[in-house]
């Protein structure tokens, strides 16, 4: 079966400072991979997506990038984060029958 | 993907089935309604999907009407874990990379003893 881990689970971040939040997929091969992020109370908005390794789509302009080093690895960055860059980040798998989310990163950054 | 309306809130009592509905007058004839279900600090798991006919399975069932412009969810005996925020979603089913989801604000259950 397919299975999505997504790490760190919570991380507090001072302003100016860099983010890695990686993601990894098993249990399937050449996997579309997604990032999303949801502000407190609100719904779920999505950032990039990837169809293969270096591959990427990005669906907002912000302050993160992403990559997809490896067929099952994807990876969410910022070179120096913003106070609104703080949100709950969810990497998400996209099967046959729907999305298999990951169990989200929240992060905070102060 | 069609836009989806769903009532912001609703409480059932435990042991009770909660119906949560959801409008999607605009979905076009290739498109699946899904279900969502976020709990507190997790990230959203799938409950079902549908094409027209109703569809069950060990969670939840969900009802489609005729015209496939509206559907409910029902869990049959709502337990306080499933307090959750419920997400009604309609989409192209399949790997199409641009075939994301687009969640709206779903209904908040608060499952009551």
């Amino acid at each position: 079966s397919q299975t999505i881990h997504q790490w760190p689970a919570t991380l507090v971040q001072p302003v100016g400072s860099p983010l890695s939040l990686e993601c990894t997929v098993e249990g399937t091969s050449n996997p579309n991979l997604y990032w999303y992020r949801q502000a407190a109370g609100r719904g779920l908005q999505l950032l990039f997506y990837s169809v293969g390794i270096g591959q990427i789509s990005s669906e907002v302009p912000q302050n993160l990038s992403a990559s997809r080093p490896q067929d099952r690895q994807f990876i969410l960055s910022s070179k120096k984060l913003l106070l609104s860059d703080s949100g709950f980040y969810l990497c998400a798998w996209l099967g046959p029958d729907g999305y298999t989310f990951g169990s989200g990163t929240r992060l905070t950054v102060v | 993907d069609a836009k989806t309306t769903q009532p912001p809130s609703m409480d059932c009592a435990e042991g009770r089935a909660a119906n949560l509905p959801c409008n999607h007058s605009t979905i076009s004839g290739n498109e699946y309604v899904y279900w969502y279900r976020q709990i507190h600090s997790q990230g959203p798991q799938y409950i079902i999907h549908g094409l027209k006919n109703n569809e069950t399975n060990e969670m939840a069932s969900l009802i489609i009407t005729e015209d496939r412009k509206s559907s409910t969810l029902i869990l049959p005996h709502a337990t306080l874990r499933d307090t959750a925020v419920y997400y009604c979603i309609v989409r192209l089913r399949g790997l199409n990379a641009g075939n994301m989801l687009t969640f709206g604000g779903g209904t908040r259950l608060m499952v009551k003893p």
